[in-house]
């Protein structure tokens, strides 16, 4: 597609239930990013996809946060027994892979509200 | 981990008015990007600037990677130039660490 895409856009659940956010990366790109912004942390890295290497996972806050990516291309994040410190929007990037850093990209976000 | 200071934090201008936004940064970085917030939250790419100058429109930004920090000028203002503008920065660990951002009003 022409952009990243995330779904669900918005996503309320009550504390205890896991929840599945979902990221379709730019075409073509081989680097994918979860990244989570909340009112008290700010813009914070969680997880970091590239190729068919091991994911860097050192940003997710607790073992009830885990992410796959399938094919190299679309990615889910779980989260499960949500809590209501959970309620943030989290966001995906994608970016090309290259010798050095690049220029990543963001999709529209998915507001998660944990009641 | 690597530090980034946004400056100033809040800013209100009048439609028509130039501005300067800043972003220190505490180390050398492999990567430096400039988004802009709108009120849907949506980040938008403003500039991919590791270092130098680029010129985009009424926007333009520089960087003294030496010096470890990044200018976000902006000109003539619009109201639809309100919203939070953000720096983030990468070293050498392919995550983009952010600044707090600068919350930007345009009145009209």
């Amino acid at each position: 597609g022409a952009g990243v895409s995330q779904s669900p856009s918005n996503k309320v659940t009550e504390k205890g239930k896991d929840v599945e956010l979902r990221c379709d990366p730019i075409s073509g790109h081989t680097a994918l990013y979860w990244y989570r912004q909340s009112l008290g942390q700010g813009l914070e890295f969680l997880i970091y996809f590239q190729g068919n290497s091991a994911p860097d996972k050192s940003g997710l806050p607790s073992d009830r946060f885990s992410a796959e990516r399938t094919g190299g291309s679309v990615s889910t994040l779980t989260i499960q027994r949500t809590q209501q410190e959970d309620s943030a929007v989290y966001l995906c990037a994608s970016s090309w892979y290259g010798q050095g850093a690049v220029e990543q990209y963001f999709g529209p976000g998915t507001r998660l509200t944990v009641t | 981990g690597i530090q980034v200071e946004q400056s100033p934090p809040d800013l209100i201008l009048q439609e028509g008015a130039n501005s300067t936004l800043r972003c220190n940064f505490s180390d050398s970085v492999n990567n430096l990007q400039w988004f802009h917030q709108n009120p849907w939250g949506q980040l938008i790419n403003l500039f991919y600037i590791p270092s130098g100058t680029k010129q985009n429109g009424r926007l333009s930004a520089t960087t003294v990677a030496t010096e470890r920090y990044s200018l976000l000028y902006i000109s003539s203002s619009q109201t639809t130039d309100s919203g939070v503008y953000f720096c983030a920065v990468e070293r050498l660990s392919e995550k983009l660490v952010f600044g707090k951002g600068t919350k930007l009003t345009v009145n009209p």
